[in-house]
């Protein structure tokens, strides 16, 4: 069974400073990796996807994560954040099983940014 | 191309009763998930449908059940409603086309028991 960890609960950080969201996860088979972004009272919005090929994946609002299969892990990193990026971050693992795929969320990171 | 819809968007029962909440894929998807999301964790998988059949499903007890519609639209229902069972639904829709597909996720339903 995979599963997928997120260190830290809440992060706190400044406007136009960098951040990184830290996401570990295990697997037995090979992943494919997901960033999720949550904002207060809506669903899940798709940030950025790892599926193959490069292993640095970016998104349209500046967004990047590095798949590291050595390390497992897939963390998030913004080089400046805007008080907008202010949200619940979920990563997830995806994989393939019993001819489904089995998609497994971490418990969230809050990303607050502060003016 | 139209997101993936939910309904109703809240929804207030009490212990015992039974409810459904539905969702409408993304346009051209033809596998829907179902997920719950208590207060301050992650989404987790109830099961997922497929061409009308439940293809996978996760740790929930049978009192969760679903349908998925021609149309691919999907249903999910709740017997015997337990105060455990407040939480976010989402439901995430994705085209099968072999291999690791994309899920979209919709806005959600947020039940409260009480």
């Amino acid at each position: 069974a995979q599963s997928v960890t997120q260190l830290d609960s809440q992060v706190p950080v400044f406007e136009e400073a960098p951040v990184e969201l830290r996401c570990n996860y295990s697997s037995s088979v090979s992943v494919y990796l997901f960033w999720y972004v949550q904002y207060p009272n809506q669903g899940l919005q798709l940030l950025l996807k790892y599926l193959s090929g490069s292993t640095l994946v970016e998104s349209i609002n500046g967004f990047e994560a590095e798949f590291n299969k050595s390390q497992t892990s897939f963390h998030l990193r913004k080089p400046s954040v805007h008080i907008s990026d202010t949200a619940e971050y979920f990563c997830a693992v995806s994989v393939l099983s019993g001819g489904y795929q089995k998609v497994t969320f971490g418990t969230g990171t809050k990303l607050q940014v502060i003016p | 191309e139209t997101g993936v819809t939910q309904s109703p968007t809240h929804l207030i029962k009490t212990r015992g009763q039974q409810v459904t909440l539905r969702c409408s894929s993304q346009s051209g998807h033809n596998t829907v998930s179902w997920y719950q999301q208590a207060l301050g964790q992650g989404p987790q998988f109830i099961f997922q449908y497929y061409r009308e059949e439940e293809n996978g499903r996760g740790n929930f007890p049978p009192r969760f059940s679903g349908l998925q519609f021609p149309n691919y639209s999907s249903e999910l229902n709740v017997n015997a409603l337990e105060l455990d069972d407040s939480a976010l639904y989402l439901c995430a829709s994705s085209q099968d086309t072999g291999g690791v597909k994309t899920q979209y996720f919709g806005p959600g339903t947020r039940l409260l028991v009480l």
